[in-house]
């Protein structure tokens, strides 16, 4: 079955850089994009961006351009989200999400990235 | 960006009643193509966001057909009859016609 399993919870202090993965299991890689959603906790969904699991071309949205770096391991079946120079208000629930055309048909169980001095 | 609108913010019903959750986006959400990326998700306490429903009104694999999707342009709902325990959680409508992506800030669904 398809599946998509991030990797677990960290803590970090501002300043400092996380990075975050998300290994696909089930399918093809390369057939679908990878999405990254951020959720702070208690609050609505926010779309970061996505890349091309084919060509690896990362599409970032407008609050995600700069400190954020979207990537493959795709011998691995795996994205990555690295954030730098975390500040506190990076304090969320981040899913990866399957493209499938337009919609999330799958999602990853979320990773907790806590920024705290 | 398309600004996605639901409403309401919360509701409650009792089980085997009926809800409707209202979705309007701030531009139409007709592709290029022909089709219309609207989709809805539950997101269960403790749980990532769950696909119910994608373009408008096709249910996802192993969904309820207790859970319909309507709506063209601009304006959808998704309704749910005969209300489950399990129904509980926050409900989430979201668009992939145009780039960025955008979701609506949820509908909290409590049982009675």
């Amino acid at each position: 079955q398809i599946q998509l399993v991030q990797s677990g919870p960290e803590l970090k202090k501002p300043g400092e850089s996380v990075k975050i993965s998300c290994k696909a299991s089930g399918y093809t890689f390369t057939d679908y994009a990878m999405h990254w959603v951020k959720q702070v906790p208690g609050k609505g969904l926010k779309w970061m961006g996505w890349i091309n699991t084919y060509t690896g071309k990362p599409t970032y949205a407008d609050d995600f351009k700069g400190r954020f770096v979207f990537s493959l391991e795709a011998s691995a079946s795996t994205a990555n989200l690295q954030i730098s120079n975390l500040k506190n208000e990076d304090t969320a629930n981040v899913f990866c999400a399957r493209d499938n055309h337009g919609w999330f048909a799958y999602w990853g169980q979320g990773t907790l990235v806590t920024v705290s001095s | 960006d398309v600004v996605m609108t639901q409403t309401p913010v919360s509701l409650s019903v009792s089980l085997g009643g009926q809800v409707s959750i209202s979705c309007r986006s701030s531009q139409s959400l007709v592709h290029n193509n022909g089709n219309t990326y609207l989709s809805w998700y539950l997101q269960k306490p403790g749980q990532s966001p769950q696909l119910l429903i994608y373009k408008v009104s096709n249910r996802f694999s192993g969904i309820s057909d207790r859970f319909s999707g309507s709506g063209s342009g601009t304006d959808f709902t998704l309704k749910i009859s005969r209300v489950e325990p399990d129904d509980l959680g926050v409900y989430y409508c979201g668009q992939g016609t145009q780039y960025p992506f955008t979701f609506g800030s949820g509908t909290k669904l409590e049982i009675k």
